[in-house]
């Protein structure tokens, strides 16, 4: 059974503070591995995907990584408009169905 | 631009009551999922479907249906709702990627209180 576990749960950082949230996933055959920013009450966001081991995506203050058990999404000197909750989710290579993680929520104080 | 919308951001219906929740992509993507999110137990799949008239359950279909008669279109289906229906509702549909690759865009949500 595909799973996706996210450490922390909850994460406080002061403005300019870098750091990195984890997602640990087991799956049969990854078909891709997803970064999703939340908002409160709203819809997630895509953000990134990462196919293969080794491959790396940036967009603004955020990189995501890629390994053979886990991926990273790094951020560098967050702002407060960075708060949110961020979820991965891993798609295998049966079926249809993405999995979620239980989410980081981050919150990043001025 | 990648569109998911629903029909209702928030919904109050009472028990028993047949409820509709609507959701339009405007990419042409083949699959649609609903899903239901909650605090401390996440993102959990309802239904998916992979083309039209098709449906396949989730992990939580008990007391949920589906339609999706036409390709841009999936409704998830309250036959009786529940108290322990009240959640957040969200629908997403994937971008028919280049070979196995997909991505998966959510709508705004529909936040529903069942009392």
């Amino acid at each position: 059974e595909d799973q996706v576990t996210q450490s922390p749960e909850a994460l406080r950082l002061q403005e300019g503070e870098s750091s990195s949230l984890n997602c640990s996933y087991t799956v049969s055959g990854l078909r891709g591995l997803f970064w999703y920013r939340q908002d409160p009450g709203k819809g997630p966001e895509f953000l990134f995907t990462l196919y293969s081991a080794g491959e790396e995506k940036e967009k603004e203050r955020l990189k995501a990584t890629l390994t053979k058990k886990e991926s990273f999404l790094h951020i560098t000197a967050p702002k407060p408009e960075d708060s949110a909750t961020y979820l991965c989710a891993v798609q295998g290579s049966y079926g249809q169905n993405f999995v979620f993680g239980p989410g980081t929520r981050l919150s990043v104080l001025p | 631009d990648v569109k998911v919308t629903q029909s209702s951001r928030y919904l109050v219906k009472r028990t028993g009551e047949k409820v509709f929740l609507e959701c339009v992509q405007d990419m042409d993507h083949e699959n649609m999922f609903w899903y239901r999110q909650d605090p401390g137990l996440g993102l959990r799949l309802i239904y998916f479907s992979y083309d039209v008239k098709m449906k396949e359950k989730g992990d939580i279909p008990e007391g949920y249906s589906v339609s999706r008669e036409k390709k841009e279109r999936f409704s998830l289906i309250l036959e009786s709702a529940s108290t322990n229906q009240t959640s957040m509702y969200l629908c997403a549909s994937t971008t028919p990627g280049t070979g196995l690759r997909e991505t998966q865009y959510f709508g705004p949500g529909t936040r529903l209180l069942v009392l």
